[in-house]
């Protein structure tokens, strides 16, 4: 079955740090794609990086990188030189071959930045 | 703007008086989907769509009915809202089933059912 565990429920960095989002994942399909999304206080969700299961380099998108270690199932979020604005919750999600058609997500990690 | 859009954005409303929240998305997608986010358990699958006049069953259907007349809206119907449909919902859209695609979300409606 599609699991999505992420170990951290909350964590706190101090500004301009880098942190690490944990996840781990778990599916019998060779075909899936893992992504991460934002949720700040004002409760939106908000799309900000994507890894294929196919793809042989690590996804990055500006501050965002993922670091994929396929044999390990697991999908980590880094995110370089954290900002205040970075305080949300994040959410790691998957989508693969059996159940194409939804996202299963994790529980979420609560991340403050501090000043 | 590409966009998915959600109204109302915050509804409190009482048990048994049936409501209606709507979505539309502006990208011409395909598949569109209800979430409903609870504390400690994330977010869940009420019902999605794969195209017009095509829907089904998500992880939560219980209480919750959709329709897809047309490829850009997407409405949720709670016929007779319970409290324990208390929660924050989420329209989503992509442009097909397949693996790598992006499900993009609406804004949210936090709704209260006293």
């Amino acid at each position: 079955a599609q699991k999505i565990t992420q170990t951290q429920p909350g964590m706190f960095v101090q500004e301009k740090e880098a942190v690490t989002l944990d996840c781990t994942y778990d599916t019998s399909d060779q075909s899936y794609g893992l992504f991460w999304y934002k949720q700040p206080s004002s409760g939106e969700m908000i799309f900000l990086i994507y890894q294929g299961s196919y793809d042989e380099q690590n996804a990055t998108e500006g501050r965002y990188s993922l670091n994929f270690q396929k044999a390990r199932k697991s999908a980590n979020l880094v995110i370089s030189a954290s900002q205040l604005g970075d305080s949300a919750m994040y959410f790691c999600a998957m989508r693969d071959l059996q159940g194409a058609q939804k996202l299963v997500f994790g529980q979420g990690t609560r991340l403050t930045i501090n000043p | 703007e590409a966009q998915v859009t959600q109204n109302p954005r915050y509804l409190i409303t009482v048990t048994g008086k049936k409501l209606t929240v709507t979505c539309s998305q502006n990208m011409n997608h395909e598949y569109m989907s209800w979430y409903r986010q609870d504390p400690g358990l994330g977010l869940r699958q009420i019902y999605y769509s794969m195209n017009v006049e095509v829907t089904d069953k998500g992880d939560v259907p219980e209480g919750y009915k959709v329709s897809r007349k047309e490829k850009r809206n997407f409405p949720l119907i709670l016929e007779s809202p319970s409290p324990n449909q208390t929660s924050l919902y989420f329209c989503a859209s992509m442009s097909g089933g397949w693996v790598t695609d992006t499900q993009y979300f609406g804004p949210g409606t936090r709704l209260t059912v006293l």
